[in-house]
């Protein structure tokens, strides 16, 4: 079965940089969620959209900007990369039109700032 | 706050089955039980849901009391591959990590 695809799996940035993360959902996955673990911590929700919409939204800085397209994929936009932002990005999506609205997720892109 | 709390760690021994308890006392009517494990640095994986019915499926049983007030998801028969950290969540749209069980699945 197709599973949640991000890409890049690595990346490598500067101090002040910027960096895009791209995910893409399950298909017919209509909601996509972004979540970020640091170093010895446990996943911290970001942000997410249903429908191309923001629905809800966690602990994004504010050198963080995302949005879903209307192919339901999802880039998480991070400006200013500060040592900080080194960490695991998840993603993951799912059909909220279930009502369980079971979250399924990918692999995850290992950003690194230097 | 954290909505649900589990132990922070637990062995279990290889072909044996794992209890993993989690007590979630302040749960709302309409939250649905949610069991996902993270197995070194790799995507967190979706093992199980549930509301009130116990549940099953290929990979583990989940247990939840009448009151729903906790609930144990069980691994018949653990292997090796099960050494993860498993969290237990309560959805609300978007998924909050605990601190989870760490698993430790010994030969």
């Amino acid at each position: 079965a197709a599973g949640v695809i991000q890409s890049p799996r690595h990346l490598i940035k500067e101090k002040r940089e910027t960096a895009t993360l791209k995910c893409y959902p399950i298909p017919r996955h209509d909601t996509v969620y972004w979540y970020q673990q640091g170093p010895g911590q446990d996943p911290q929700f970001l942000i997410s959209f249903y429908e191309k919409m923001q629905s809800d939204k966690g602990s994004i800085p504010d050198r963080f900007s995302a949005q879903q397209f209307s192919d339901y994929h999802s880039e998480l936009n991070m400006s200013s990369l500060e040592l900080g932002d080194s960490a695991l990005y998840f993603c993951a999506s799912s059909l909220r039109a279930e009502r369980t609205d079971t979250q399924y997720f990918g692999p995850g892109t290992r950003l690194t700032v230097l | 706050d954290a909505k649900t709390t589990q132990p922070p760690s637990m062995d279990c021994a290889e072909g044996r089955a794992a209890n993993l308890p989690c007590n979630h006392s302040t749960i709302s009517g309409n939250e649905y039980v949610y069991w996902y494990r993270q197995i070194h640095s790799q995507g967190p994986q979706y093992i199980i849901h549930g509301l009130k019915n116990n549940e099953t499926n290929e990979m583990a049983s989940l247990i939840i009391t009448e009151d729903r007030k906790s609930s144990t998801l069980i691994l018949p028969h653990a292997t090796l591959r099960d050494t993860a950290v498993y969290y237990c969540i309560l959805n609300d749209y978007k998924l909050s990590f605990g601190a989870g069980t760490t698993v430790t699945v010994r030969a």
